[in-house]
């Protein structure tokens, strides 16, 4: 069955960067490109960017260009988001999810939280 | 890329139904029928409930029902029960080959 497993939490200084992994199991790897959302504490889904995890070419929010990169790993299935500069503001936790090819997010990870405190 | 406006939050009671608005723009919504709803209780990760626009995924409950006019998508919740208390964001792709989230929608069931 589809998987999505991230790992983890993090905790860090402001300034810091963070790289958080997320597995994937259960269909093939590169047939479904992967998205990544954060949400703050008490606030709401915020679009990151997304990974073709066949070509590797990525897209992403406008409000955090030149910060995030997203990259992937085939021979592992699993796809990285690295974050820095990282601000008080950048806490919350951080979900990769599935894009399903109808343009939409059918399976999510866990989450993983990321605690950007001095 | 602005995040879509849905309300804050509705309310309605057992069995009744209940509509949560998703405004977007000419770039977003008004232009692509790829809008999508996501049911999310707390601490837990967000759940697919309707894709382009109008389709529900497999196991979805036939009482969450998706629409789209101009620039807003609608949900509508029917035969309103206490576990569909949760929050609701709306989601679209825009012409940014870029995902805008809504603000999401907190539902009371009363």
């Amino acid at each position: 069955q589809v998987q999505v497993v991230q790992f983890g939490a993090e905790v860090t200084n402001p300034g810091a960067s963070v790289k958080i992994s997320c597995k994937a199991s259960g269909y093939t790897f590169t047939s479904h490109k992967m998205h990544w959302v954060r949400q703050a504490p008490g606030q709401g889904l915020e679009w990151m960017g997304i990974i073709d995890t066949s070509s590797g070419s990525t897209y992403y929010a406008q409000s955090l260009q030149g910060r995030v990169a997203l990259t992937r790993d085939t021979s592992t299935t699993t796809v990285y988001m690295d974050l820095s500069s990282l601000r008080s503001e950048d806490t919350a936790v951080y979900y990769c999810a599935r894009d399903s090819r109808n343009w939409a997010l059918d399976y999510w990870g866990q989450g993983t939280l990321v605690s950007v405190s001095s | 890329q602005s995040a879509l406006t849905q309300p804050a939050s509705v309310s309605g009671s057992p069995g009744q139904s209940i509509t949560i608005s998703c405004i977007g723009t000419s770039s977003d919504i008004g232009i692509y029928n790829y809008v999508t709803w996501y049911q999310q209780y707390p601490g837990k990760a967000p759940k697919l409930i309707i894709f382009d626009v109008t389709h529900r995924p497999s196991g979805v409950s036939n009482r969450f029902s998706g629409s789209k006019s101009g620039n807003t998508a609608s949900l509508t919740i029917s035969g309103l029960q206490a576990e569909d208390e949760a929050d609701y964001y709306c989601t679209s792709y825009t012409n940014s080959d870029t995902w805008v989230f809504g603000g999401g929608t907190k539902l009371t069931v009363l």
